[in-house]
């Protein structure tokens, strides 16, 4: 079974800096789908990015961007110029391209903006 | 409708009572998720449901544990004789099919179950 490890519970970084969360995971296939996903307390899981396993390119999504590394098993999310809107519970996830088609979650990191 | 509505928001319930969480998804969704949510942790998968093939109920946890759609529409999650350790955020989920997922769940904002 895959399984999804994020090793931060917790982050904390300036307004207007710099931050990377990590993520790692255990899987056998070769095609699958990461994802980022963000959870204000308002509760609602928002997708942030998505990365396909079978593209090199890192994805990109405004001030997002994720470090895929599939040799390593590693997915990390980096978020530049952050804001306290940033300010939410982070969820890495992993969809199997075969099979059955449910997220797999880390179990998270909350992420704290500084003013 | 718009998103994924769930009902209600919030749920206390005494040990030992029944419980039924609503889930409505977005029309035209026919694949549905369940997750559980404690305290503080990620979310663990429940029960899924695509079209009208058997749900995929590998990750209920006991026989408490119960879920329901109808067609491509509705769902409920019943949790039978609550114990304090199923209070939880009860996250519900949909996607356009199977393949859909790939651009991600629409999730809804979760009931919050406390079991007192």
């Amino acid at each position: 079974a895959q399984t999804v490890t994020q090793s931060q519970p917790e982050m904390s970084v300036q307004e207007a800096e710099t931050v990377t969360l990590s993520c790692t995971y255990d899987t056998s296939e070769s095609d699958y789908y990461l994802f980022w996903y963000k959870q204000p307390p308002s509760r609602q899981m928002i997708l942030v990015i998505r990365q396909e396993a079978y593209k090199q390119q890192n994805a990109t999504e405004n001030r997002f961007s994720v470090n895929f590394q599939k040799a390593a098993k590693s997915f990390s999310l980096k978020i530049s110029d952050s804001q306290l809107g940033d300010a939410a519970m982070y969820f890495c996830a992993y969809l199997g391209y075969w099979g059955a088609q449910k997220l797999v979650f880390g179990q998270g990191t909350r992420l704290t903006i500084n003013p | 409708g718009a998103g994924v509505s769930q009902s209600p928001s919030n749920k206390v319930t005494e040990k030992g009572k029944d419980v039924e969480l609503r889930c409505d998804p977005i029309s035209g969704h026919t694949a549905l998720y369940w997750y559980r949510q404690r305290l503080g942790q990620g979310l663990e998968f429940l029960i899924y449901f695509q079209g009208n093939s058997a749900p995929d109920k590998s990750g209920l946890p006991s026989d408490r544990f119960s879920a329901e759609r109808t067609g491509e529409s509705v769902s409920t999650l019943t949790i039978q004789r609550t114990q304090q350790e199923d209070s939880a955020v009860y996250l519900c989920a949909s996607s356009l099919e199977p393949e859909g997922a790939v651009d991600g769940y629409t999730f809804g904002s979760g009931t919050r179950l406390t079991v007192v």
